[in-house]
């Protein structure tokens, strides 16, 4: 296993438009966390799976915002009818059960809203 | 996040320790850690201490906390060029999430 994946790494995109990320977690890892880091912040938690199940969702996920982890494996993040102010690093993070702060983060996907 | 602090920016001279500080809120939480983060890269785990112990030691690294002041510092000894990145603190929320300070640039300088 090569680690954390995600894909893209770079969108750009017109502000209006939808636009789907992907991350392929560590395959034994049970636990599943986006994060958005905006310039010169920390990353800020949005949401986590365990398994396929969405268990918490952060005040930040407006409606537009959608996570998906099918099969328990792979998930996506899609954001519907974007905003500038949605332009931002955008990573997966993935662990064990319990071990929220040893798991391993993706290298991120950057987004531009135009 | 607005429950953990942490100093912008530090700049230190090659071969000098490097001291980050960081300061948090939530008493409850039962590990702490720091992360590194270069560019184009993700977040690296460097280490963490577990919220009972005071101090803990990795090779070039010290951690400390203090749980009564809520303070945790980490130590790089011996700065190397290669350590220049943005060094951020953590706090676990239960085990569900963690709760990141604003990151620390840390700047060497020959």
């Amino acid at each position: 296993d090569t680690g954390v994946s995600q894909d893209p790494r770079h969108k750009i995109t017109k502000r209006g438009q939808n636009v789907t990320f992907r991350c392929d977690p560590i395959s034994e890892h049970n636990r599943l966390y986006w994060y958005r880091q905006t310039l010169g912040q920390g990353p800020e938690f949005l949401t986590y799976f365990q398994n396929e199940a969405q268990l918490e969702k952060s005040r930040l996920l407006s409606d537009r915002f959608s996570a998906e982890r099918p099969k328990g494996s792979f998930s996506t993040l899609e954001i519907q009818r974007t905003e500038q102010g949605d332009s931002a690093m955008y990573l997966c993070a993935s662990s064990l059960q319990g071990q929220v702060g040893r798991g391993y983060f993706g290298p991120g996907t950057r987004l531009t809203v135009t | 996040g607005e429950d953990v602090e942490q100093s912008l920016f530090l700049s230190v001279r090659e071969g000098d320790s490097s001291v980050i500080n960081c300061t948090y809120t939530d008493s409850s939480s039962t590990y702490l850690y720091w992360y590194k983060q270069e560019p184009g890269a993700g977040l690296q785990l460097l280490t963490y201490i577990f919220s009972n112990m005071d101090m803990k030691q990795d090779q070039r690294l010290t951690v400390l906390l203090n749980k009564k002041d809520k303070h945790l510092s980490l130590r790089i000894a011996d700065t190397q060029t290669g350590d220049s990145a943005i060094y951020f603190c953590a706090e676990s929320k239960g085990a569900q999430k963690l709760v990141f300070g604003q990151g620390t640039r840390l700047t060497i300088n020959p």
